[in-house]
């Protein structure tokens, strides 16, 4: 079965471009995660989706930030308008859930720089 | 003080040597999780587990839920080994994971 796939792999652009990210979770799972991570701050959870539906948000920093999951097998993250210190890689997780009992599985992530 | 400790920050050995990682945590947890990030690399999931112990090949993870603490060794440690171990733990409550720093080991041939 196929891993979590991200696209793009790499994003470089510049400040104040629109940023979509995209990912396509494992099949059957029901949870789907997007995390950031830098140096300074490690992982970091941004929102999760169970069932396509938005659980916890309150990872995402400000109102540029936005992710939709329209159906269970695609999610994206855009940032609107980017900025420099957006730059990091961006992980999708998903997971069967069943509270916290099964692993997340990562994609291979997305690195982005924000010129 | 954050909600997951992880020790060393940063480890370097020769190639063969017993590793050991530790993780504390001070939160309940419905389980703990080691994952693994090469140099540029995606995150693996290496161990989830709430009790005892697991292992798989040169790999062993144990947790002392009284303590709230585990630990990661490896055995015959090799280069390819090199890498960034993360702690993290979920908890019942919800799916959320909550992270430790990591460790960055590197093993010298």
């Amino acid at each position: 079965d196929a891993g979590v796939i991200q696209s793009p792999r790499h994003e470089v652009t510049e400040m104040g471009q629109e940023v979509t990210l995209r990912c396509k979770p494992i099949s059957g799972h029901d949870y789907l995660f997007w995390y950031r991570q830098t140096m300074m701050r490690g992982l970091e959870l941004l929102i999760y989706f169970n069932n396509n539906v938005p659980i916890d948000d309150s990872g995402m920093p400000e109102d540029r930030f936005s992710a939709k999951m329209p159906n269970a097998s695609f999610s994206t993250l855009k940032i609107q308008p980017s900025e420099p210190r957006d730059s990091a890689v961006y992980f999708c997780a998903s997971s069967l859930g069943q509270g916290g009992y099964q692993p997340q599985h990562f994609g291979d992530g997305t690195r982005l720089s924000i010129l | 003080k954050n909600e997951v400790e992880q020790s060393p920050q940063n480890l370097t050995a020769q190639e063969g040597e017993f590793i050991t990682i530790n993780c504390s945590y001070s939160v309940g947890i419905s389980a703990l999780h080691w994952l693994q990030q090469h140099p540029g690399g995606g995150i693996v999931s290496l161990f989830m587990l709430s009790s005892g112990k697991k292992k798989h090949g040169r790999l062993i993870a144990t947790i002392n839920i009284q303590e709230k603490h585990s630990s990661l060794h490896i055995t015959a440690s090799h280069p390819r080994d090199s890498a960034v171990y993360i702690c993290a733990v979920s908890s019942s409550r919800n799916e959320k994971l909550t992270f430790g720093t990591g460790t960055r080991l590197t093993i010298i041939p």
